[in-house]
């Protein structure tokens, strides 16, 4: 079947501009997590969706990230303003339990700042 | 707060060789184990998982890990590591109590030499 799914692959955006990244997870996966990856290092979570409640925004680094599930199902993460700092790769992972003790993940999205 | 390391950065191993990467925990109860392996340009895909029952767990690919409580510790094995296990690896800690997410390690690179 069809895994978890992300677009865009890559996005380069000049500093100051807004970025929209999405999320497609596997069907039915009640679970959905954003992890922001920068390079070399492992991935660190941002925040959590329980179907369409965002129970958990603690690892959101600023104001100018927000992400969002309005229907239970796709998921999008956008950054406003993007600074040099944000360059990473954003992965999206899901899960079909609540609570998500196992994730799948997509191939994330690079996301470059110039 | 749940932590994890993992000692080594980069391991360089001959095609053939027996493999054991490090990994140690620090969690407040009984934790959740993972090992991610990623692929450059790959999203994570999970090798294996500990949630309790026997602490000597299997995995896809012929990887294996052991669950030391005592240690702290969940080192990821192989008897026989081949070209194509050339990758990135990560442990992984979690969801713990109140708390949604994966807490990864750094990393170790694989390298494999023919």
């Amino acid at each position: 079947g069809a895994g978890v799914s992300q677009s865009p692959r890559y996005k380069v955006a000049k500093r100051g501009q807004d970025v929209a990244l999405r999320c497609d997870p596997i069907s039915g996966h009640v679970s959905l997590f954003w992890y922001q990856q920068a390079l070399g290092q492992g991935p660190e979570f941002l925040t959590y969706f329980q179907n369409e409640a965002q129970l958990d925004k603690s690892g959101l680094p600023s104001d100018r990230f927000f992400a969002e599930r309005p229907e239970g199902s796709v998921s999008t993460l956008k950054i406003q303003r993007t600074q040099q700092e944000d360059s990473a790769v954003y992965l999206c992972a899901s899960s079909p339990r609540e609570g998500g003790n196992e994730q799948f993940f997509g191939p994330g999205t690079r996301l470059t700042v110039l | 707060a749940q932590s994890v390391t993992q000692p080594d950065i980069h391991i360089t191993v001959s095609e053939g060789a027996s493999l054991e990467l490090r990994c140690n925990y620090s969690y407040g109860a009984t934790p959740y184990l993972f090992w991610y392996v990623q692929s450059p340009g790959q999203g994570l895909q999970l090798l294996l998982k500990y949630f309790s029952g026997d602490t000597l767990v299997q995995g896809i690919k012929g990887f294996e890990a052991e669950f030391k409580r005592s240690q702290s510790s969940f080192n990821l094995r192989k008897p026989s590591v081949h070209w194509s296990d050339a990758a990135e690896y990560f442990c992984a800690v979690g969801p713990g109590a109140g708390s949604y997410q994966l807490t990864f390690g750094k990393g170790t690179k694989l390298s494999v030499i023919p």
